[in-house]
């Protein structure tokens, strides 16, 4: 069993519109839960992290935690073409300086 | 600031030689990271320097991989003799701090081994 879950997507959107993307983790040990996003050929860059069950908002995102579930989402308002790329969730187990990622998950916002 | 910089951003290689990449992290940031992705896969990670010292190398998948970090400044993995699934985008990253609030990564090198 994989230590993270996501689909692959391809996922689409309507630019305007509020796109979900989802992750679940298997390892119960799991302290912190981070979204990157990656353009094609491009570094993976940091959106949010979060820790603590419930919500945390950074502008048009938002991550979702629910630790009972073992599940982790990100939610993008207001998506724009811009936003179209690739969103790998990675957890961290018990030690800050090692991460599991997800396969990513595609993301198109149709103009 | 600069960001991390990785070298060469493409290799393509025959199987059996030697290839040796390059990471130059972020400066100040003691904490290096090598990540990869092979074909299809997830990212997964390769080992983890504080400084010049190996912290966990659990990631490395066999001993045709050497990462050193001399002077803790820029590191690099070399692949001795460079097999055919070691093809992918090898990553690396770094911190200031334990990764706790995530780290920087670099654009990556695409090795292909053919």
């Amino acid at each position: 069993q994989k230590e993270v879950e996501q689909n692959s997507g391809p996922l689409s959107v309507p630019e305007g519109a509020i796109a979900s993307l989802n992750c679940t983790y298997s390892d119960r040990g799991s302290q912190s839960f981070f979204w990157y996003r990656q353009y094609s050929g491009k570094s993976p860059e940091l959106i949010m992290f979060i820790y603590s069950n419930g919500d945390k908002e950074d502008g048009r995102f938002t991550a979702q935690l629910n630790k009972a579930s073992q599940y982790v989402s990100l939610l993008i308002r207001d998506s724009q073409p811009s936003d179209s790329a690739t969103y790998l969730c990675a957890v961290n187990i018990y030690n800050f300086n090692k991460f599991y990622f997800g396969s990513g998950t595609k993301l198109n916002v149709k103009p | 600031e600069a960001g991390v910089t990785q070298f060469p951003s493409h290799s393509v290689i025959e199987k059996g030689q030697t290839v040796t990449l390059r990471c130059d992290p972020i400066s100040g940031h003691d904490n290096l990271y090598w990540y990869r992705r092979v074909m299809g896969k997830e990212i997964k990670f390769l080992l983890h320097f504080v400084k010049e010292s190996k912290q966990d190398e659990s990631g490395m998948p066999n001993n045709r991989f050497l990462a050193e970090r001399t002077g803790g400044t820029y590191s690099t993995l070399k692949v001795q003799p460079a097999e055919l699934e070691d093809s992918g985008v090898y990553f690396c990253a770094s911190s200031y701090g334990q990764g706790r609030d995530g780290y920087t990564f670099g654009s990556g090198t695409r090795l292909t081994v053919v």
